[in-house]
């Protein structure tokens, strides 16, 4: 599975679209992107995820770039409880572990 | 709320005593997951059980031992634990085994256990 890149941790305004940024340049062509989150002393929580077309929930919208070599995920009106670690994976169907990397600290203030 | 429904929460045991943990989930998922999470690091993977059978063993030592005795329930047994094996010990299942599906992980909350 493909490498990412997130920062360690950001800031966002309550009620302020959060965007939190997810390098994967190494992403090979059949490996999807989900993202999870982890709110301090709860399990991680599926979000999202997608191939190469951005893809929106009830709970926030993935942005792939063309090249798949990063993506976005939005947060449109940050509220405190999304106070968490946010973690981008790359994973293909080939691989039956789901490997966390370092994730982004996601700090919403009021 | 999580569908993942893991018990003890906290959990604390002697280098000496043998204990379980357990997992349970109604969603009717097949595949089960066992991760360990120490303080301020990323979950990382020990077991998979896919259709009640251990696919995967990501090289835990012994001293874990899961079973899985029903595609409901999922059990860690643990004996004979060191202090650094204090950790956050998260059940994960999924529809299908991720290796054959997109289908997320759902997590539990996890037992944080803590061996003195």
């Amino acid at each position: 599975d493909a490498k990412t890149t997130q920062p360690p941790s950001m800031d966002c305004a309550e009620g302020r679209a959060a965007n939190l940024p997810c390098n994967h340049s190494t992403i090979s062509g059949n490996e999807y992107v989900y993202w999870y989150r982890q709110i301090h002393s709860q399990g991680p929580q599926y979000i999202i995820h997608g191939l190469k077309n951005n893809e929106t929930n009830e709970m926030a919208s993935l942005i792939i770039t063309e090249d798949r070599k990063s993506s976005t995920l939005i947060l449109p009106h940050a509220t405190l409880r999304d106070t968490a670690v946010y973690y981008c994976i790359p994973k293909n169907n080939a691989g039956n572990m789901l490997t966390f990397g370092g994730g982004t600290r996601l700090m919403v203030k009021p | 709320d999580t569908e993942v429904t893991q018990t003890p929460k906290h959990l604390v045991m002697g280098m000496t005593n043998k204990k379980s943990l357990k997992c349970e989930q109604h969603m009717g998922h097949r595949a089960m997951y066992w991760y360990k999470q120490k303080a301020k690091k990323p979950p990382e993977l020990m077991f998979v059980y896919s259709y009640e059978k251990l696919s995967i063993n990501e090289s835990v030592p012994s001293r874990f031992s899961p079973e899985c005795p029903n595609s409901s329930l999922l059990n860690l047994h643990l004996h004979a634990l060191q202090p650094e094996d204090s950790a956050l010990y998260l059940c994960a299942s999924s529809q299908v085994d991720m290796g054959l599906s997109n289908s997320p992980l759902h997590f539990g909350n996890g037992t944080r256990l803590t061996v003195t």
